[in-house]
């Protein structure tokens, strides 16, 4: 089975720009989950989707946003950058989101100048 | 608020040598899972191993064993025959079932250096 995907790797904004990332899980699972990484806030929950529903949500600005598609693929979206926003953003995928194995992707490095 | 502790910031270990990482969580759930994640400088966060919070036995798989202390909610990983691959940033994590949908809470994670 392909792992989790996330695309792209790589990506340099400025304050103000919006910026989509995007995830696809392992096939079959149904529930995807996106981390916010930085030194020095360690890796923290941002949401959760299940079926195309967001069922779980961290402390994140409302700038911060995200959805799921039919096919379990997930994107999340965060407008008007701000310097702070400069982070590796994981994405994991599980069967059900209830407390089974997450499998995390590579992750988005996001830059924001 | 639920909370995961890891007190060493720091680790390093000889080829071969045993190594043990600690952990303490601070929940007042009763259902729950814990985990241990490793991620090696490429970045990619590996699962190590996983222990059921209502199983009393301790998990293991392969050189990784957990010292599970539900009392003392305490899930230390021990790491035996150290070998060089086994240097990364290992993250200890745990998520409450049932009501917590796919939220994994993680402490600041250890970095394990292992010398050959």
């Amino acid at each position: 089975k392909a792992g989790v995907t996330q695309t792209p790797r790589y990506l340099i904004k400025t304050r103000g720009q919006q910026v989509t990332l995007s995830c696809s899980p392992i096939s079959g699972h149904r529930s995807v989950s996106w981390y916010q990484q930085t030194p020095g806030q360690g890796l923290q929950f941002l949401f959760e989707y299940f079926s195309e529903t967001q069922r779980n949500k961290g402390n994140f600005p409302g700038r911060f946003s995200g959805r799921q598609f039919s096919n379990s693929r997930s994107e999340m979206n965060v407008s008007t950058l701000e310097l702070g926003d400069s982070a590796l953003y994981l994405c994991a995928s599980s069967l059900d989101g209830d407390a089974d194995t997450q499998y995390f992707g590579p992750g988005t490095r996001l830059t924001v100048l | 608020a639920q909370t995961v502790t890891q007190s060493q910031p720091e680790m390093s270990v000889q080829e071969a040598e045993t190594v043990t990482l600690s952990c303490t969580y601070d929940t007042s759930e009763n259902n729950y899972y814990l985990f241990w994640y490793k991620q090696p400088p490429s970045r990619q966060m590996i699962l190590v191993i996983r222990q059921e919070a209502y199983k009393q036995q301790n998990a293991t798989e392969n050189r990784f064993s957990v010292n599970f202390q539900k009392a003392a909610k305490s899930f230390s990983l021990k790491i035996s025959d150290s070998q060089l691959g086994d240097t990364a940033m290992y993250f200890c994590a745990f998520m409450i079932r049932s009501t917590s949908y796919g939220k994994l809470t993680f402490g600041q994670g250890t970095i394990l250096t292992v010398h050959p």
